[in-house]
């Protein structure tokens, strides 16, 4: 069971079209971050939230961390191809600092 | 150029023989942390070193081993490979920033294992 479960698994869109992918846990989290990854590369962190309900914009991308810190959405205005990758959202607890993965979405935006 | 550095960039080999897969973390970084990949999958957690030390592990194979030598770089050493464990294989460093660990990859080692 996955402590982080992201949704959707696989998302195609037209681009200019906007999306919201979710990032969701029944535990707490001290931090969570979002990542892109594009084929072939490692993943790239866009944003860390850390306090609850805390929105951060970053261009066409906002994320949003969850009031009690159980989860966290990233939506997506106006979406164009560049945007296609695999997005993970990863979290760390008060106990420790190690980051708890989600499976990821997979996003793709088509011309 | 994220700053951390895997070698080789790509791995062909057989069934039952062993590789190793190098990291140099970015400058300053003490943690380095390796990850697998297989196709369409998440990262899914192998081991982490802190400035030598081990220092966490996860789903990681009897077969695999790793270590972190003085100037901080890491190997990952992969024996007795099998079919299943084709897969790219990523390594992060990480540096405490305001009280937050970002992790740093590389662009990863694809391995075939044929």
């Amino acid at each position: 069971t996955q402590l982080l479960e992201q949704s959707p698994q696989f998302l195609s869109i037209q681009e200019g079209e906007n999306l919201t992918v979710y990032c969701n846990s029944s535990s707490v989290f001290s931090s969570l971050q979002w990542y892109r990854q594009e084929p072939g590369e490692g993943p790239v962190l866009l944003v860390t939230v850390v306090t609850g309900g805390e929105v951060k914009k970053l261009k066409r991308l906002t994320f949003q961390f969850g009031d009690a810190r159980k989860d966290s959405s990233l939506h997506i205005t106006a979406a164009q191809p560049g945007d296609t990758g695999l997005y993970l959202c990863a979290g760390t607890m008060d106990s420790n600092y190690q980051l708890i993965w989600g499976a990821g979405t997979k996003l793709i935006i088509k011309p | 150029d994220s700053g951390v550095t895997q070698t080789p960039k790509h791995l062909i080999t057989a069934t039952g023989q062993r590789v190793t897969l190098r990291c140099s973390p970015r400058s300053g970084d003490l943690s380095v942390y390796w990850y697998q990949q297989s196709l369409d999958q998440g990262l899914q957690f192998l081991i982490q070193y802190y400035n030598g030390e081990e220092r966490a592990k996860g789903n990681i194979l009897e077969r695999f081993s790793a270590q972190q030598f003085p100037d901080l770089h890491s190997e990952l050493n992969l024996s007795s490979l099998e079919l299943g464990d084709s897969a790219l294989y990523f390594c992060a460093s990480s540096a405490r920033q305001d009280g937050i660990y970002g992790y740093t990859f590389g662009s990863g080692t694809r391995l075939t294992v044929v």
